[in-house]
């Protein structure tokens, strides 16, 4: 069974500059989850989606955040314009086997973010 | 509000027992979920705790207690692979987690 795949897996970027980041669930899992992990700390949830609507984006800094799923499959998250402290891992995660009924979440690699 | 307090750093050698605390605070509680990250590596899943007790899965172990709101994490017969860092999360609601600062473990030869 394939894993939750993202790109890139590293980028680096000047602050004020745009990015944006990738992530395919497994195949099956009903709901998405975007977390930021800052260096030492554990991760953050971002937004969270059931298939291609939005559960819970409390967290999201939406003045410079944006999240789609569009086709509740895949899903890209993007930082519009980055500041020096959104420098993070970005980690994809989704959940929710219906033949199984489980809900454990399985991450992806990440995309190690820099802003310089 | 939400917290969860683990240990920052740990270590051991190598064919040792190590127990890692969390202690947690929320606002709901549907279980206790442990993970494991290597350095520069995805968190990977390694126990679910909703009811009290033990739950034993190979040289892991993993405990709850849910009236003391206190759970652990068992590594027996540490090897060095084990070293990561390791992270306990709150299931609040049916599919969202709330995760603690994680745990450093270190093992030594």
């Amino acid at each position: 069974e394939a894993g939750v795949a993202q790109s890139p897996r590293y980028k680096i970027i000047e602050k004020r500059q745009s990015v944006a980041f990738w992530c395919n669930p497994i195949s099956g899992h009903a709901t998405l989850y975007w977390y930021q992990q800052i260096l030492g700390q554990g991760p953050k949830l971002l937004i969270q989606f059931q298939n291609n609507g939005v559960v819970d984006d409390s967290q999201l800094p939406k003045d410079r955040f944006s999240a789609e799923r569009l086709k509740g499959v895949d899903s890209t998250l993007k930082i519009q314009p980055a500041k020096l402290e959104d420098s993070a891992v970005y980690l994809c995660a989704s959940s929710f086997d219906r033949d199984r009924g489980t809900y454990e979440q399985y991450f992806g690699p990440g995309t190690r973010l820099t802003v310089t | 509000g939400q917290s969860l307090e683990q240990p920052s750093e740990v270590t051991a050698v190598e064919g040792a027992i190590v127990q890692i605390n969390c202690t947690y605070q929320t606002s709901g509680f549907y279980g206790l979920s442990w993970y494991q990250q290597h350095d520069g590596g995805a968190p990977t899943f390694l126990s679910y705790n909703a009811l009290d007790g033990l739950e034993e899965t190979g040289r892991f172990s993993s405990f709850l207690s849910r009236s003391d709101s206190y759970g652990y994490l068992l590594l027996q017969e540490l090897q060095m692979k084990d070293s990561a860092s390791y992270f306990c999360a709150v299931r609040v609601n049916t599919d969202k987690l709330i995760f603690g600062t994680g745990t450093r473990l270190q093992v030594f030869p």
